[in-house]
Parts: structure tokens; sequence; C-alpha cells
């Protein structure tokens, strides 16, 4: 039962480099999510797709770019990653619009960049 | 504005007490859906309990209640009972489906269980 699994599970990055984090979810869920999570911030969205085929920005998206490759894929990219992105990245995904579904988390990404 | 509000950034409780995390919540959507979340230190996001906007009754889930008020906008976590497994973050989230199904975190409560 694998639920939403995300790759890498650590990464360190230089200043400028660029690097796609995966994420795929088994739970045939319409909705899809990334999340950064900085200390005593809470989470904060970067992007969302509310079902395959959408995108939309969240609270923080500036620096970052995704693709839903399909209903499983949500793909996170930073093009030019910079040490204020340095974080914790987590995806998440969640069924219908209505109704009592929650998100269901990856275990996150620890991305450092220096 | 905040759509969700945690003023507690850390709480202490006793071992076997309960303890009451605060929530609250800004929304003009009539349909909205309440969460709660525990992050332990190993990272994960575990979901808790779920409380609907046009529940009647409160959420329960184990040992865990969540405390509806919905004319006060708010949505506080009961847990009974503490145990040291407890100590963790706590977060509280508002799903809006009429905004792209997102949903909306608070910055998070940290609980420490004193044996």
């Amino acid at each position: 039962n694998a639920g939403v699994t995300q790759t890498p599970k650590f990464q360190v990055l230089k200043t400028g480099q660029s690097m796609t984090l995966q994420c795929a979810q088994d739970m045939n869920h319409n909705s899809m999510y990334w999340y950064r999570q900085d200390p005593g911030m809470g989470l904060r969205l970067i992007y969302y797709s509310a079902s395959e085929g959408t995108t939309d920005k969240g609270e923080v998206p500036n620096g970052y770019n995704v693709s839903r490759l399909n209903k499983r894929e949500f793909s996170l990219r930073l093009e030019s990653a910079a040490p204020s992105q340095t974080s914790v990245y987590f995806c998440a995904s969640s069924g219908w619009r209505r109704g009592n579904q929650p998100q269901h988390f990856g275990d996150g990404t620890r991305l450092s960049i220096l | 504005a905040q759509k969700i509000t945690q003023t507690q950034p850390g709480m202490f409780v006793q071992e076997k007490e309960a303890v009451t995390l605060d929530c609250t919540y800004d929304t003009s959507d009539p349909s909205y859906g309440l969460f709660w979340y525990k992050q332990p230190s190993s990272g994960e996001m575990i979901f808790l309990i779920y409380q609907g906007s046009y529940d009647q009754q409160n959420a329960t889930e184990g040992r865990y209640s969540l405390n509806f008020q919905k004319a006060r906008k708010s949505a506080n976590l009961v847990i009974s009972a503490s145990q040291l497994g407890d100590s963790a973050m706590y977060f509280c989230a508002m799903r809006e489906p009429n905004t792209g199904n997102q949903f909306y975190f608070g910055t998070g409560t940290s609980l420490t269980v004193i044996p």
C-alpha cells in the first residue's frame, strides 16, 4: 500500500543547479499538491493540480515549475536553485472536491542548497 | 487574512491529562472541511480527524475529538489521556471545495507530553 511516493528523500544542490522532485500516487486521486515546510511557517502551497490537465499557483510559486504528467504523477522542478529554496518539500494528493477525504502526504524531500 | 490561525506555538501537557489545541478559521464558503494532522519528529504527516461544515455533531476518533463551534469559526482539537507518543507538531487545515480543492494550513502547535 504505497500511497504517495516522493523521490528523492534527500538532496544537496549547489546554487544555480536544477532538479526535479518526483511524486506519484496510487490512490486514483484527482488532486495533487506540492508544499514546502520551513521552521515556524507551517506548510505553504507551491503549486497544485485540482485535476489531471490543470495546474495552478499556490502561495509561493516563484522559482518553481510543475508538470502533471498524468493522473498519478506530479513533478516539481527547480530551474535554478537558490539557498532560499532550502526546505522540506511535501507532495500530497486528495480525492473528490467534496466530502471528508483528507490529503495523503508523501514522506518529504529534504533539500539543501549551498 | 490568514485562513487558518493557530495561536499556540508550543504546549505542554502532563501524561494522562487532556489538552486542547486551538484553531480558528476564516471562510465565506458555506461548504468546507476542517482537518487535523499530526507530524511527529520523524516528519511524516498523519491525518487525525475531520469535521464537515454541515456536520451537526462534533467529530471523534478514539482519543481525538474536535470541538467545532461554527459561529465562532473555531475547530479545536482535544486529545484525551495524553500519551508520550502524542508529542509532535499538530496542524489544523481547511479545505475549500470552491477554490480548486485547496487546503489551507495553520502554522502548527508543538505539543510536548511530560511524563
